[in-house]
């Protein structure tokens, strides 16, 4: 079964970037029926879709965030990475990271990671 | 983009109930619709996919149904571990994906 794992700083100065890796085990990111996203929920708020990437690079970013996101991949690590720039209060989030099966559903997801944009 | 409301915002019921939550689209996404469900500290966890494939796993009291703009997910006799927010999700605009605000499922 994948397992997903985010890993990065918890606390992040107004202005600066956020950035946070995603591991995956018990699977392939190379797996070609897969997309690998970024989804943020702030603090007692609803889900936000933030970009994914495929194992070959391929990228699309929410529209909303699109200036400020960059997702990357390395698969001979078997991880994909968010930076998100310029960061305000308004960034402060629980991050996931999820498998995105068939261009469809979030069918796995990391625990999540909380990132408090602060000074 | 395609806006997706969920109705109601917050329900309270008992063990046991039949319990129906509703999720509407702001144009017809044919039956590319997603429930989770998210427990308090946790993840989001999928339980239906396509409007009506349950996932691996998930028990069979968990049903739903839809197409077009009008959907819904069922919970034919809830159990304790059931109370939880639920979410629908659109995979219509891929990958321009959008979430429902959610549906508080609470203990009466």
């Amino acid at each position: 079964q994948v397992q997903l794992q985010e890993s990065g700083p918890g606390l992040v100065k107004p202005s600066q970037t956020l950035s946070l890796t995603c591991t995956v085990s018990g699977g392939s990111i190379s797996s070609g029926d897969y997309y690998w996203s970024w989804i943020r929920q702030p603090p007692g708020k609803g889900l936000e879709w933030i970009g994914y990437i495929y194992y070959s690079g391929s990228t699309y970013y929410n529209p909303s965030l699109k200036s400020r996101v960059t997702i990357s991949v390395d698969t001979s690590k078997n991880q994909f990475s968010l930076k998100l720039s310029s960061v305000t209060a308004a960034d402060t989030a629980v991050y996931y990271c999820a498998s995105t099966y068939s261009y469809s559903h979030f069918d796995y997801w990391g625990q999540g990671t909380l990132v408090t944009v602060s000074s | 983009d395609i806006q997706m409301t969920q109705s109601p915002s917050s329900l309270s019921a008992s063990v046991g109930d039949r319990v129906t939550i509703t999720c509407r689209a702001s144009q017809s996404i044919s039956s590319y619709l997603n429930w989770y469900q998210q427990k308090p500290g946790k993840a989001p966890k999928l339980l239906i996919y396509a409007a009506s494939s349950l996932q691996s796993g998930v028990p069979s009291r968990f049903s739903g149904s839809g197409s077009g703009t009008d959907f819904t997910l069922t919970i034919s006799s809830l159990q304790p571990e059931d109370f939880a927010t639920y979410y629908c999700q659109q995979s219509y605009s891929t990958p321009r994906y959008s979430f429902g605000q959610g549906t508080k499922l609470e203990i009466k």
